[in-house]
């Protein structure tokens, strides 16, 4: 247990839809951040939050969207869903905004 | 780091030898450097790190080498065991907030 957390650890969804993915980050640290892993494109960064403001951006598509709330847990937002949005999503957490990178065990996302 | 593609490299080794999986990094602005271990299923696992001015780091099992010349970051294994079949990638960093940016993995296997 890396002391991350993500709920749900499956998730399927039709097209269209939106979905919420959920991130505890390990007791202390700070800094949350989203992931996407697919086949095609490996491990890609999404979106930063640190102490409850958002702090970065990577690859993150405008349909997509995250929060993080004042007890540090985040939610990942993922609407009008389509095929190509099935992946592994990750969160990680450390407690700055630099080092000590701690990943969940995921949520893996299925569009049909 | 490199492009993310499909295809992930794959090294076999014997259980008992010495492990080396090599990376190539792109930005000679990376200042902060990880490995990580993800089994199937399971998120990214820290393995080691190294900052920008130290060109080796050792931990129990592993250690890390790092030429900033070349731009190229190495995993070595020694003793590798069963345990150690996982996927391996390298990921870095330019200092300040941003998100990791992760390499091509790759698939070390493990022979009996």
């Amino acid at each position: 247990d890396s002391g991350v957390t993500q709920t749900p650890k499956h998730l399927i969804t039709a097209t269209g839809q939106r979905v919420t993915l959920r991130c505890s980050p390990r007791s202390g640290d700070l800094s949350v951040y989203w992931y996407q892993q697919s086949l095609d494109q490996g491990l890609q960064f999404l979106i930063q939050y640190y102490n409850g403001e958002e702090r970065a951006k990577g690859n993150i598509l405008e349909r997509f969207s995250a929060q993080q709330f004042p007890d540090l847990h985040s939610e990942l937002n993922l609407s009008s869903l389509e095929l190509g949005d099935s992946a592994l999503y990750f969160c990680a957490s450390s407690p700055g905004d630099s080092y000590g990178y701690t990943f969940g065990s995921g949520t893996r996302l299925t569009v049909v | 780091g490199e492009s993310v593609g499909l295809h992930l490299p794959t090294l076999s080794v014997q259980e008992g030898d010495n492990s080396i999986i090599n990376c190539a990094y792109s930005n000679s602005a990376s200042d902060y450097f990880i490995w990580y271990k993800q089994e199937s299923g399971k998120g990214p696992q820290f393995i080691i790190d190294i900052r920008s001015n130290m060109d080796k780091r050792q931990g129990q099992r592993v250690t890390v080498l790092l030429n900033k010349t070349v731009k190229h970051l190495s995993l070595q294994i020694a003793a590798t065991q069963p345990g150690d079949s996982a996927v391996y990638f390298c990921a870095e960093k330019e200092g300040g907030a941003d998100g990791l940016t992760f390499g091509k993995g790759t698939h070390l296997i493990i022979q009996p």
